[in-house]
């Protein structure tokens, strides 16, 4: 069964370092998207990605994160420097199109930022 | 605003039994609603969902959901508890933006923990 990659698994990084989160959608899926879970709290939006360009974003998804799709296959989020509360699970999924099709994701990165 | 809440932080069944976990939903217009589990470190498996028509739905692993409109609700069922469907479930509604693409909004989630 296909299925959303992401990596790393998990990642630890010092406050100010840029990282960038990797991800593999299911080869077919044209929608793209980003999550983000603090410990103990809610899975949220963090931003959408179609055709090549960014459909949504959340209030989260400030001028620190970026995405990118630099080739066919890899879709990757970058935080140009962290902040210690950046730390969360960051989830990748993606979609083969809009409204009735259900997200696929990813089995998430931990990022720790120290 | 869209939201859903999962009242229960927890919900213990002996294996054999019959399990439910809680979802209700708050939206304006027609509902599209979601459940995904998540297994210690996997990501969030798609289990089911509900757009139109009936209101039982069916998913993977022998799970169902049953939309009830008028209690605004989309609560998660499985006849029969396994060990294997301890997990932690969330409950989510699509969010459509006018752009016309979406997002789910999450439920807090719920710890299911089937005792053998």
């Amino acid at each position: 069964e296909p299925e959303v990659t992401q990596t790393p698994s998990h990642q630890v990084t010092q406050m100010g370092q840029e990282v960038i989160l990797r991800c593999v959608p299911i080869s077919n899926h044209l929608y793209f998207y980003w999550y983000r879970q603090i410990l103990g709290q809610k899975v949220e939006f963090l931003v959408s990605f179609y055709n090549n360009e960014i459909s949504e974003k959340s209030e989260i998804f400030d001028d620190q994160f970026s995405v990118e799709r630099p080739d066919g296959s890899n879709f990757t989020l970058k935080i140009r420097s962290t902040k210690l509360e950046d730390s969360a699970m960051y989830f990748c999924a993606s979609s083969v199109g809009q409204g009735r099709t259900e997200a696929f994701f990813g089995q998430g990165t931990r990022l720790t930022v120290v | 605003a869209q939201s859903v809440a999962q009242p229960e932080d927890q919900v213990n069944v002996a294996e054999g039994n019959p399990l439910t976990v809680k979802c209700t939903y708050s939206v304006s217009g027609n509902p599209y609603l979601f459940w995904y589990v998540q297994y210690p470190n996997r990501g969030l498996q798609f289990l089911l969902k509900y757009i139109t028509g009936d209101n039982l739905v069916k998913g993977s692993y022998g799970f169902e959901a049953e939309f009830n409109k008028s209690q605004t609700s989309f609560h998660l069922k499985k006849p029969s508890a396994l060990v294997s469907d301890s997990a932690l479930y969330f409950c989510a509604v699509r969010h459509l933006f006018n752009s016309g693409t979406y997002k789910y909004i999450f439920g807090t989630g719920t710890r299911l923990k089937v005792l053998a």
